[in-house]
């Protein structure tokens, strides 16, 4: 129940294509759904993120689709750039009531981005 | 600070030896997040922290782990007698918001990989 479930593993795209990642969770109080970036050798670094009250984010190349009835939300990398290279983590957190939150992560996606 | 700083950013330790890993957030963040990520997974919660109380220690994976943010600020992750299965990237992230039933934003360090030979 606090799983999210992260597909695909790793993902090769031609630069200026769409990447496509895809993530499932299963419990309903899940309150905030972040993307992380990691490049090797750094600590992950926010993205984009939703609130289930919506059903699509857009902050430059990269979306967030949104779908609270199926329980899926997916990030869209635009015009996917060598740069773009790096292993992608959504996440899922719940909030506390005595303050704080608590976040489960996806297994990674690991996407190159082919020159 | 800039960002949530971690120290040291590499650890050699020999089986059974103790470590400690040191966390600073960014100043100003009341929640505090020490995660450990395996070689190719995601980060894995071990506890958190909301200034200096320790709020959830679910996470931590047997009693010779141990954390503690007596100021409510730095924070020291500590390993006792470390076993190979222990060796990992552990990370630290901080967090401004507290006292929300509303999750928030979460800044990560670099994170201090151990490695237990």
């Amino acid at each position: 129940q606090q799983q999210v479930k992260q597909s695909p593993q790793s993902l090769i795209v031609q630069k200026g294509g769409i990447s496509i990642i895809n993530c499932a969770y299963e419990n309903t109080a899940f309150d905030y759904f972040p993307w992380y970036q990691q490049f090797p050798g750094k600590g992950p670094a926010l993205l984009i993120a939703i609130r289930p009250d919506v059903s699509e984010k857009k902050e430059g190349r990269f979306t967030i689709s949104f779908n609270k009835s199926a329980k899926q939300f997916s990030l869209h990398i635009m015009d996917s750039q060598p740069g773009d290279s790096a292993t992608y983590f959504c996440a899922a957190s719940q909030g506390r009531k005595g303050g704080g939150f608590k976040t489960i992560f996806g297994a990674g996606t690991r996407l190159f981005v082919k020159a | 600070g800039a960002g949530v700083s971690q120290s040291p950013r590499y650890k050699v330790a020999k089986r059974g030896q103790d470590v400690a890993l040191r966390c600073d957030p960014i100043s100003g963040h009341v929640s505090l997040f020490w995660y450990q990520q395996a070689l190719g997974q995601g980060p894995e919660f071990l506890t958190y922290f909301q200034n200096e109380a320790q709020l959830d220690k679910s996470g931590l994976p047997s009693d010779r782990f141990f954390a503690e943010r007596p100021e409510g600020s730095v924070s020291t992750l500590k390993i006792q007698r470390t076993q190979q299965e222990d060796s990992a990237v552990y990370l630290c992230a901080s967090s401004y918001k507290a006292g929300s039933v509303l999750s928030d934003t979460q800044y990560f360090g670099p994170g201090t990989r151990l490695t237990v030979l």
